[in-house]
């Protein structure tokens, strides 16, 4: 079965640190991978999405995720954090029409 | 401008009182989807719908229903068997012809007061 494991409930990094939450995935074959973001009280946005082709993938608000097979992993990265970027962070594995989300990584900027 | 609308935002519901939850989408997907999330938890799925006509229950169906008439239209009651309510709810889409992304609304916040 498919699942989607975010190691990390909560991390804190200081304001300009760089930043990455880790994401591992169990299926069988080549998923669709996706990371959204979640402010508090809103729904969730998509940041990037990694379908195929170049494993280094580009997002929105500087965002970039690394696809790696061997590891079955997909980790958000963020060479520097601003104090916008806290809040709820949350992978996916999509198949089809079905998705498969991880628990959530709660970031916390500090100054 | 293309996307989910939610409605009402916030909902406060009497014990014993079915709601209803609206969520419409302009973005032509035939996929629908809605979602509990609970303070600090991560998203559940209460049921979801292929296509108009059909849907299937998630991995929380109890004590919710839904219908889907409309492509853009896939509206969630809450009825009066759901235990605990209480919840931030989200409605999402996708298609194929999105790549297979899905969207999700702005949500809805339900209190049972």
């Amino acid at each position: 079965a498919q699942s989607v494991t975010q190691p990390d409930i909560h991390i804190t990094v200081s304001e300009g640190a760089s930043l990455e939450l880790r994401c591992n995935y169990s299926y069988g074959a080549t998923p669709y991978l996706f990371w959204y973001v979640q402010s508090p009280g809103q729904g969730l946005q998509l940041l990037l999405k990694y379908f195929s082709g170049d494993t280094l993938v580009q997002g929105i608000k500087g965002f970039e995720a690394e696809f790696k097979r061997s590891q079955s992993s997909f980790n958000l990265r963020k060479p520097s954090v601003h104090w916008s970027d806290a809040a709820e962070y949350f992978c996916a594995v999509g198949t089809g029409n079905q998705f498969y989300f991880g628990t959530g990584t709660s970031l916390t900027v500090i100054p | 401008d293309g996307g989910i609308t939610q409605s009402p935002k916030y909902l406060f519901r009497k014990e014993g009182q079915n709601v209803t939850l609206s969520c419409e989408q302009n973005l032509n997907h035939d996929a629908m989807y809605w979602y509990r999330q609970d303070p600090g938890q991560g998203l559940r799925l209460i049921y979801y719908s292929q296509i108009v006509n059909d849907f299937q229950k998630g991995d929380i169906a109890e004590g919710y229903s839904v219908s889907r008439e409309k492509k853009e239209s896939f509206p969630l009651t809450v009825t009066s068997a759901q235990k605990n309510p209480t919840a931030f709810y989200l409605c999402a889409s996708s298609d194929q012809f999105s790549g297979n992304t899905i969207y999700f609304g702005e949500g809805s916040w339900l209190t049972v007061v």
